[in-house]
């Protein structure tokens, strides 16, 4: 177990629906991410949160949502999305956002296929 | 932009050969973490140098930085077939004490048995 969990683990999801990712940490961490992964790309960071509060948003389209209700969990709300966003999203935690000395931890990601 | 780029982008070997990747990266870095992917799973942290160290070693591992080349390289001795995995490199370039890990596209190794 790598103390990040993710749900679900595959989604299949037409461009006219709505959904959500869920990620939680039980590490007692205080920062989270989300990450895009995408084939022959670099992992591109989405979004982080640190102590709850959104600290960075590298340019993410509205269609994706971010929420953190608490530092355990993370939900990316999804919408009206389009092919080219189909990819592994991954989550990750690490001690705090910003302590580049902090290792991060990842989820084991979800597998999205937009039809 | 991206920061790290691994090189080579494959490589595949026998079981109990060494595997070297390398990593180079453009700007002034306060440390370097290397990750490892098995397919279809979250990456994993294996070590982390910092810019003042020259070398460092976890297990089987061997990391090295070359901070004047704006390089680094991880070594894996006497692989194993469960070595079979993406690596990436991150770098943390941040200044102002605020920093985010900035990855590479990885280097997929293949060790056949």
């Amino acid at each position: 177990e790598t103390g990040v969990t993710q749900t679900p683990r595959h989604l299949v999801m037409g461009m006219t629906n709505k959904k959500s990712l869920k990620c939680e940490q039980h590490l007692g961490h205080n920062a989270m991410y989300w990450y895009k992964q995408s084939a022959k790309k670099p992992l591109e960071l989405m979004f982080v949160y640190n102590f709850k509060e959104q600290t960075e948003n590298n340019s993410v389209p509205s269609r994706f949502s971010p929420e953190c209700p608490n530092s355990s969990h993370l939900f990316l709300h999804l919408h009206t999305l389009q092919p080219e966003d189909s990819a592994l999203y991954l989550c990750a935690s690490s001690q705090e956002a910003g302590l580049g000395n902090s290792p991060l931890h990842f989820g084991n990601g979800t597998r999205l296929t937009v039809t | 932009s991206q920061q790290g780029e691994e090189d080579p982008q494959a490589l595949s070997i026998q079981e109990g050969e060494n595997a070297t990747m390398n990593c180079s990266y453009k700007t002034s870095i306060n440390n370097l973490q290397w990750y490892r992917q098995n397919s279809g799973r979250g990456l994993v942290h294996l070590i982390l140098i910092r810019s003042n160290e020259r070398e460092k070693h976890s297990g089987r591992l061997r990391v090295t930085l070359d901070t004047s080349k704006k390089s680094s390289s991880l070594l894996i001795t006497a692989s194993r077939a469960a070595d079979t995995a993406s690596y990436f490199c991150a770098t943390d370039a941040g200044n102002s004490g605020y920093s985010t890990l900035t990855f590479g596209k990885g280097t997929m190794l293949l060790v056949s048995p």
